[in-house]
């Protein structure tokens, strides 16, 4: 069945680090590919999505390229900051249900 | 604001009680949707509701009940309240195509004592 796989976490990086969170799925036909973050206390925010092969969504600084080939829908950041600690779910959407990955929580120290 | 609002943040509450919490979108969205998040941060889907169709997911305990009286609003009812009903329970929305993301209310904390 569709399903999304995300890497555990938690991630602790210093400020001014490289992020990467991994993210692959399993989907039939041609989903579109989300990821969200989480501040504490807080909703589910949506951060960039991407809804065909080889687009890359934007926000914030952070990426993500959807690649059909690898399937798979990386999180990439090249400078994080304190502020970008939260939990980051990678989500896909088939137009008939929406799966989220189990959440990967980041911790950027000073 | 347009958004996705729910209502109360914070709910304590003793065990058996009944409780409800209420969420309204503006959004024009066509579907509505109750998930649970447990405390290690793991997003569970209860129900998606649109005018036509009301979803369950099997493993929701049937003291869950969701209650639609208009296409913006999505209440989420509870009975006889059990300790492991303690999570963050988010309201979210969505236009219903495969493009579109869900917009998130900001989550209720129910804590079960």
């Amino acid at each position: 069945g569709d399903s999304v796989t995300q890497m555990e976490g938690p991630v602790t990086l210093s400020e001014e680090a490289f992020l990467t969170i991994n993210c692959t799925y399993t989907a039939t036909g041609y989903p579109s590919l989300f990821w969200y973050v989480q501040y504490p206390g807080e909703g589910l925010q949506l951060l960039l999505k991407a809804t065909k092969a080889d687009d890359k969504g934007s926000n914030k600084g952070f990426e993500a390229t959807y690649r059909k080939e690898t399937t798979s829908f990386h999180l990439e950041k090249g400078s994080v900051q304190v502020s970008d600690s939260a939990v980051y779910f990678c989500a896909l959407n088939t137009g008939n249900q929406f799966y989220f990955g189990t959440g990967t929580s980041l911790t950027v120290i000073p | 604001d347009t958004a996705v609002s729910q209502t109360p943040k914070y709910l304590v509450t003793q065990m058996g009680n009944d409780k409800s919490i209420k969420c309204e979108q503006n959004l024009g969205h066509d579907t509505m949707y109750w998930y649970k998040q447990d405390s290690k941060k793991f997003l569970k889907i209860m129900f998606s509701y649109n005018n036509k169709e009301l979803i369950i997911n099997e493993t929701v305990p049937n003291r869950f009940s969701p209650k639609s009286p208009d296409k913006a609003h999505l209440n989420l009812h509870i009975n006889s309240l059990e300790l492991g009903d303690s999570a963050v329970y988010f309201c979210a929305s969505s236009r219903g195509d495969s493009d579109y993301g869900y917009t998130f209310g900001s989550g209720t904390r129910l804590t079960v004592v």
